[in-house]
């Protein structure tokens, strides 16, 4: 079956600082990756998806970068932190052409920027 | 004007109760429609997923879509407090695999 990790589980960083946050999924082949961010009361926001290595689009500019350095690895950087990067940040993956590319999600990080 | 409109709650709902939970869209183009259960501080899990219109059962729990006035339910029956999550509708086009619009959730509370 199917797994996705992300780590940190809870983070708490300073303005300004860098940031990087990870997700791996395993049990599956060359996934569709998401990042999304949900601040509070709101809906999930889509960052960053990769149909593949190398391979990212952005959906919203912002001070945040995507990378995906293997296959079912995602990762998700910043060089300084804004206060407004707060949030709920999920990773997912989906099946590659699957007919509803269903996403299945990660357990979450919750950054909090002082 | 948002792509999906859900009504955030809090809904409070005593145990037993049958749950309507709804969203209503503005694209006409969407097809597929899911429903996601979020637990508090968790990730969201796929709950249901139906392609166009009409209904799709799965336990106590029904999905129901209404391609004509671009509106999709989600029905809870004997609902248990368990069920006290917050419930994100989700949609997307054909043409468009990789995004998926979400709804901001309701916030649901069974009362035992």
């Amino acid at each position: 079956s199917q797994t996705i990790h992300q780590w940190p589980a809870t983070l708490v960083q300073p303005v300004g600082s860098p940031l990087s946050l990870e997700c791996t999924v395993e049990g599956t082949s060359n996934p569709n990756l998401y990042w999304y961010r949900q601040a509070a009361g709101r809906g999930l926001q889509l960052l960053f998806y990769s149909v593949g290595i190398g391979q990212i689009s952005s959906e919203v500019p912002q001070n945040l970068s995507a990378s995906r350095p293997q296959d079912r690895q995602f990762i998700l950087s910043s060089k300084k932190l804004l206060l407004s990067d707060s949030g709920f940040y999920l990773c997912a993956w989906s099946v590659l052409n699957s007919s509803y590319n269903e996403q299945f999600f990660g357990p979450g990080t919750r950054l909090t920027v002082l | 004007q948002k792509e999906v409109e859900q009504d955030p709650g809090p809904l409070s709902v005593p145990e037993g109760a049958i749950v309507s939970l709804n969203c209503t869209y503005s694209n006409s183009a969407f097809q597929y429609f899911m429903w996601y259960r979020q637990y508090s501080r968790k990730g969201p899990e796929l709950l249901m997923y139906t392609y166009s219109s009409g209904n799709k059962e799965d336990g106590r729990f029904t999905a129901q879509v209404d391609k004509s006035s671009k509106y999709i339910s989600l029905f809870i029956r004997d609902s248990q407090p368990s069920d006290s999550a917050t419930y994100l509708c989700a949609m997307r086009s054909y043409s468009s695999a990789s995004k998926i619009i979400f709804g901001s959730g309701t916030r649901l509370s069974i009362r035992p």
